[in-house]
């Protein structure tokens, strides 16, 4: 099956303690993201990649770190997490590089509590 | 400074009749517009994209409107069911490449 898959779907963690979420897709598709969503806020993109290799800050990357050494995985890295980053993630694949003029496939999501 | 705004945050209609949900935006020179459905606990799922130079687009129930000049979205459900009950958001990109910036969301109920 078609898909993007996020590990964990739900983590609950401490101050400054290191976690990685992982987002794999199985489409072969260029471009990658991620975007966290806030009451209120609404979706806001993190980072994104439109290749292996090539990534690019999107409107909150303050925090965060990706990298995309293969096409179907894109981690989202919190070094020192805060509570401020307390979320519900999401990661998106698109099949060309250029993700903004195409379907964005989302994932289930990943619930992130900080305390 | 830019700004997306969609209409209030919640809409309520009847079944049967049209739902019009607008996404507004500001200091923005979109090419691509793009328009997603979200349920509780879900990812997006992706329904319609117009472009620039495009007016109208459909699919089934459902048509985008796209006017730059008023800066403005419309996006339309007709015949709505209890089924189209969710959150819409509109989601804009002004290049071919890379960053998408989405609206906060109109919550959508239909009532039988």
């Amino acid at each position: 099956e078609a898909q993007v898959t996020q590990n964990p779907r739900y983590l609950i963690t401490v101050t400054g303690k290191k976690l990685t979420v992982t987002c794999s897709q199985n489409m072969n598709h260029e471009y990658m993201s991620w975007y966290r969503q806030d009451p209120g806020l609404g979706l806001r993109q993190i980072y994104y990649s439109m290749n292996v290799e090539v990534t690019d800050k999107g409107d909150v990357p303050e925090g965060y770190k990706v990298s995309r050494k293969e096409k179907r995985n894109f981690p989202l890295i919190l070094e020192s997490p805060s509570p401020n980053q307390t979320s519900l993630y999401f990661c998106a694949s698109s099949p060309r590089s250029g993700g903004s003029t195409d379907t964005q496939y989302f994932g289930p999501g990943t619930r992130l509590t900080v305390l | 400074s830019q700004k997306i705004e969609q209409n209030s945050e919640a809409l309520n209609i009847q079944e049967g009749k049209t739902a019009t949900l607008t996404c507004n935006y500001t200091n923005y020179s979109p090419a691509y517009l793009q328009w997603y459905r979200q349920d509780p606990g879900r990812g997006p799922v992706f329904l319609l994209l117009i472009r620039e130079n495009e007016k109208e687009k459909r699919k089934e129930r459902l048509k985008v409107t796209f006017d730059t000049t008023l800066k403005q979205s419309l996006f339309h459900i007709t015949a709505s069911q209890p089924a189209d009950s969710a959150t819409y958001l509109c989601a804009l990109a002004e290049t071919s490449y890379g960053k998408l910036t989405f609206g906060q969301g109109t919550i959508l109920t239909v009532h039988p």
